[in-house]
């Protein structure tokens, strides 16, 4: 139990444009999604909180207007990546509460090894 | 000081020996703890949660919780190549995961 995935799992694109990456809980609901950044020999970074039904909550310093999140429903969440530049190559992780309360495991999909070029 | 701190390592064990990660937190009043392990070019795989002080067992591995001392820990006791991997030490805090840089985990045969 407790699966998520992630497609693309490699995406490879031109500078300028945009890319999506969708998350998907397969085997539970997922009021909450969250998406993380890493990159090489570092650890995750928390981008933003995406609540079912409502807007994402992004950390400091993550620009929302470039990455748009959408919760469209208990089992997917999608990012795009909007102009995508060189510097936003990077590893894109998503995960899901299994539960409600901060108390309950996160579960991560696969990732999504994005480059741009 | 950063808000999840851990030795970045690598710590070398023999196969067989038990392996002992540390992992402290800034935050005194975090109630939930994790491990997870992550191999290169791979996302993290849950390995243990912890809430309460003690210890918690699941087969080869014990995570073990001191809040007073915010302290979290995790034991992998027969340690094969196979668990050779970075473990990544999580702490929730305000409803988010915060992690650890990650402590490097070489089993050599």
């Amino acid at each position: 139990g407790a699966v998520v995935s992630q497609h693309p799992s490699w995406v490879i694109c031109k500078s300028g444009t945009s890319v999506k990456i969708e998350c998907r809980s397969l085997d539970f609901q997922a009021t909450t999604m969250f998406w993380y950044r890493q990159f090489p020999k570092q650890s995750l970074m928390l981008m933003a909180t995406s609540n079912e039904g409502s807007k994402a909550t992004y950390e400091q310093g993550v620009e929302k207007d470039k990455f748009l999140i959408n919760h469209a429903s208990l089992t997917l969440s999608t990012l795009t990546v909007t102009s995508a530049h060189p510097e936003d190559s990077s590893f894109y992780i998503c995960s899901a509460h299994t539960g409600t309360s901060g108390m309950s495991e996160q579960y991560f999909g696969p990732g999504t090894r994005l480059t741009v070029t | 000081q950063k808000e999840v701190e851990q030795n970045s390592g690598p710590l070398s064990v023999p196969e067989g020996a038990i392996a002992s990660l540390n992992c402290t937190y800034s935050d005194r009043g975090s109630q939930s703890f994790f491990w997870y392990r992550q191999y290169s070019g791979k996302s993290p795989e849950l390995i243990m949660f912890i809430y309460s002080n003690g210890d918690k067992e699941d087969g080869r591995f014990t995570a073990q919780l001191n809040k007073a001392s915010q302290y979290v820990s995790l034991l992998i006791r027969d340690s094969q190549p196979s668990d050779s991997a970075t473990y990544l030490c999580a702490v929730n805090m305000f409803g988010k995961l915060v992690f650890g840089a990650g402590t490097i985990l070489r089993v050599k045969s």
